[in-house]
């Protein structure tokens, strides 16, 4: 009854691959985020999508292409991984129309570049 | 980009002391939020707080809003280990679309 999973928990790969990671959530929230955990703990936003829509796109390189079939669902796919995408990825789902509400979060991806 | 300024960014304390954590911008938030995060796990909710001058506590937790609604704070009392995490500030600007937007947060350590 996880409310928001995203797989795979830990990514090893080397520099140059292509990389996925997949975010579900069956909150019935209509809004998904990607942020970026670096190894100082900082929390920045890459991408919103709100019922499948591109609404934030945080000057991430174009490596990223997140991807929402549905609104349960927020794909994060890098291109030519380098070794500073090296961190943990965290997804995320609110419900818009409640101007305070909380975030909840997966429990991160953590992306090891070689 | 606003940022928020969260100190001290690193606290080790014994258990039953008490510390604030402070949460600084120089923008006005709609709303400001504080999280806690434990390793391996993703930032899980302690508290939205709205209105300036807003007091919210929570046990031993005791969150309050600046006035001018550009600042928050985050009190312990009589710290337990169990309340060792990472805490995280973050708020929201009044403009449709806007992202949360997170300090640099605050480690906290206290041991038995």
């Amino acid at each position: 009854d996880t409310a928001v999973s995203q797989t795979p928990k830990y990514l090893v790969t080397q520099m140059g691959n292509d990389k996925s990671i997949k975010c579900e959530q069956n909150l019935g929230h209509d809004t998904m985020y990607w942020y970026k955990q670096d190894s100082k703990k900082f929390l920045k936003i890459m991408f919103s999508y709100n019922n499948k829509e591109l609404i934030i796109n945080e000057t991430v390189p174009n490596r990223f292409s997140p991807k929402s079939p549905d609104k349960a669902h927020l794909n994060l796919h890098i291109n030519s991984l380098e070794l500073g995408d090296s961190a943990v990825y965290f997804c995320a789902s609110s419900l818009t129309g409640q101007n305070n509400s909380p975030l909840h979060f997966g429990n991160g991806t953590r992306l090891t570049v070689t | 980009t606003q940022l928020l300024e969260q100190s001290p960014q690193f606290l080790s304390i014994q258990e039953g002391e008490n510390l604030t954590v402070y949460c600084n911008s120089s923008s006005v938030f709609s709303s400001l939020q504080w999280y806690r995060q434990e390793p391996g796990e993703g930032p899980v909710l302690l508290v939205t707080v709205v209105t300036g001058g807003e007091v919210k506590k929570l046990k031993r937790l005791t969150f309050q809003f600046g006035d001018a609604r550009k600042d928050s704070s985050l009190h312990i009392t009589a710290a337990q280990p169990g309340d060792t995490g990472l805490y995280l500030c973050a708020g929201r600007h009044n403009q449709a679309g806007t992202a949360l937007i997170f300090g640099k947060g605050t480690t906290l350590s206290v041991s038995s």
